[in-house]
């Protein structure tokens, strides 16, 4: 059964800082790594999908890096601003069940 | 082009009813997938439907049940709610399986259910 850990569960940093959310995985036999964007309440926003044989998905400020052999993804956040607070949410897709992470809760304050 | 549409988008309940949710996927998506969000067990798949035809399933009781029509717009159904039906239910729509590298999910707002 795949396990999907987030780390940290919670962050909060100044305007204009660059940050690394952590995702890791128990079966390196993923089809894929998803992340996800979640404001408070309201659905989930697809950011960056990174399929397993790709190695990073980039778009904009974001860098999502995917290492199936150590079970980790990572996504980096380029000087941060107030808009990126929400909580960050990573999938990984294989031939299971799509598994979440529990996420990580972003607040970037001004 | 629209996004993935969820009705309604908030429910209360009480305990013993039953209560059908809906989901329009994004036009040409086939597959749809469904999903329960609670702060105790975060996101869990429930299941997901491609063409009419139920593909995948997760832990969750016989009370949840759900189907797709041929236009792919998915119901889900909650028989006999309990308390801890209590939750944010998402759907998902995507072009292809859920277990194919590319596809890329897209979810709707979600329909919040409260049962009392």
């Amino acid at each position: 059964k795949q396990e999907v850990t987030q780390i940290p569960a919670a962050l909060s940093v100044p305007e204009g800082e660059n940050l690394v959310l952590n995702c890791s995985f128990t079966d390196s036999a993923i089809y894929n790594l998803q992340w996800f964007r979640q404001d408070p309440g309201k659905g989930l926003t697809s950011l960056l999908l990174i399929q397993s044989s790709q190695r990073e998905q980039t778009s904009g400020r974001l860098n999502a890096s995917l290492d199936k052999s150590s079970g980790r993804s990572t996504l980096y956040i380029a000087a941060s601003q107030p808009g990126d607070s929400a909580t960050y949410l990573c999938s990984s897709g294989g031939s299971y069940i799509p598994t979440f992470g529990r996420g990580t809760s972003l607040i970037v304050h001004p | 082009k629209a996004g993935v549409t969820q009705t309604p988008r908030y429910l209360i309940k009480t305990r013993g009813q039953q209560v059908t949710l809906s989901c329009s996927p994004i036009s040409g998506h086939r597959s749809v997938s469904w999903y329960q969000q609670t702060p105790g067990q975060g996101l869990q798949f429930l299941f997901e439907y491609f063409s009419e035809t139920q593909r995948n399933k997760g832990n969750f009781p016989g009370r949840f049940s759900g189907r797709q029509f041929s236009n792919s717009r998915s119901e889900m159904n909650v028989s006999t709610l309990e308390l801890g039906d209590s939750a944010l239910y998402l759907c998902a729509s995507s072009l292809s399986y859920t277990t194919i590298a590319k596809n890329i999910q897209y979810f709707g707002a979600g329909t919040r259910l409260s049962v009392l």
